[in-house]
This record gives C-alpha cells, structure tokens and sequence, in this order.
C-alpha cells in the first residue's frame, strides 16, 4: 500500500524564518509532489519531482530516493505563505496518494 | 496559464437525490481524476479515466459514483443517490501524461448533503 507521511502537523514562524517541511513516502511511489492549499479550499500545483532538487522563487524542494524522503524549504517566509502544504506520492498507474498536510502560520 | 474549471463551486443537496459535478480540463491534457476531500480529513482518490474509460477507481468510488465524458471538453462526476458522509470538497484534475507529469488541480465543487 502506497502511503505518504508528512511532518509536522503545523509549523508557526516568524516572517523571515526558513521553513522545511518534511515528507517521508513508501517503497512504490516514483515521483513526489509538492502542493498548496489555501483557506478557500483550491490546490495548487508547486514541484513534481522524481530526482534531485527544484527550485521556484523562495521555494525549493528535494528529494532523496534512496531514503525515500523529501523536503519543502521556503527561504524568507511571509505571511502570504501561510497555507497548508501537501506531499503527494504518484506510484506506477498515475493517481496520487495524499499526506494529511503541514498547515503552515506566518506571523508579521 | 491554462486553468482546470469545475462548476458549481458550491452545491446543497437533499440526501438521496442525484448531483452532477462538471469539470473542464486543460485541452490538451489526456489523463482526468477526480478527488475528495472531507472536512478536516486528507484528499482521497476516486478515479482516473483515460481514454474514455475508466484508467483506475478506489473502494470509495462504488456504484452510486460514475463519470463520463459526453462531449471531449466537459468531464463530469455522477453520484446518483446521495448520502450525508458524500459532504466533501470534490476536486477534478488533469495531467499530460502518467506518473512524471504535473497536476492542475481545480478550484473544487463544495458539496453539502443536508
């Protein structure tokens, strides 16, 4: 069974802080990703990854595939990145297996 | 940029009546899913269709739940008979392609089973 574990449950920082959330997947899964979502609800699309490392403005995610771990960083956070930030694992056939999510607070 | 669009983007039902869920996805995009998402719980698969037909279904996809998609554009989520536990953010998504490719995700369809 495909399973995606994410850590932590929430994170607080202060506008300014590097910020990892860490995501750890089972044997099976082939590719990795990274996703947003807002309050209203609406799932954006940040990284696929499948091997090494990717960059988008502030944010950068990783992936290990011998350890089977992955990691979001977002250098100088603000408050507009407070959302929940989701790891999803796509395994051989193309659906997603979701993690529960890090809600992630930016205070000013 | 190409967006992925889902209407209603909120809809109340009575329990037992039948709702369709409708989606646009991005043109030239080949792989549709839909997905849930209840309250306070994690997003969960339901289908991926692929060809016209049913790629792959979870357990949760049963009978009351089918898809379709009756004209190339339009992709549309069925449940026939609802029930209050189908309350959900219901999300539809498109990819090019398996595995590697990226997702586009819409902006949901709120459903409410009162």
């Amino acid at each position: 069974k495909n399973e995606v574990e994410q850590s932590p449950q929430n994170l607080t920082a202060q506008e300014g802080e590097f910020i990892t959330i860490n995501c750890s997947y089972s044997v099976g899964i082939s590719a990795l990703h990274w996703l947003q979502q807002h309050p209203g609800g609406g799932i954006v699309s940040l990284f696929m990854l499948s091997s090494g490392k990717k960059k988008h403005g502030r944010l950068i995610a990783t992936i290990n595939i011998q350890e089977k771990h992955s990691s979001l960083h977002i250098t100088a956070s603000h408050p507009r990145d407070s959302a929940v930030y989701i790891c999803a694992g796509a395994a051989s056939g193309s659906r997603l297996t979701f993690g529960e999510g890090t809600q992630l607070t930016v205070n000013p | 940029e190409p967006e992925v669009t889902q209407t209603p983007s909120h809809q109340v039902t009575q329990m037992g009546q039948e709702v369709i869920l409708r989606c646009v996805p991005i043109s030239n995009h080949l792989y549709f899913y839909w997905y849930r998402q209840i309250l306070g719980q994690k997003v969960e698969f339901l289908v991926s269709f692929y060809n016209n037909e049913i790629s792959e279904k979870s357990e949760i996809f049963d009978d009351q739940f089918s898809v379709e998609r009756p004209d190339g554009s339009n992709f549309t989520l069925k449940i026939r008979s609802t029930k209050l536990e189908d309350s959900a953010m219901y999300f539809c998504a498109s990819t090019r392609g398996q595995s590697n490719y990226g997702y586009t995700f819409g902006s949901g369809t709120r459903l409410t089973v009162v």
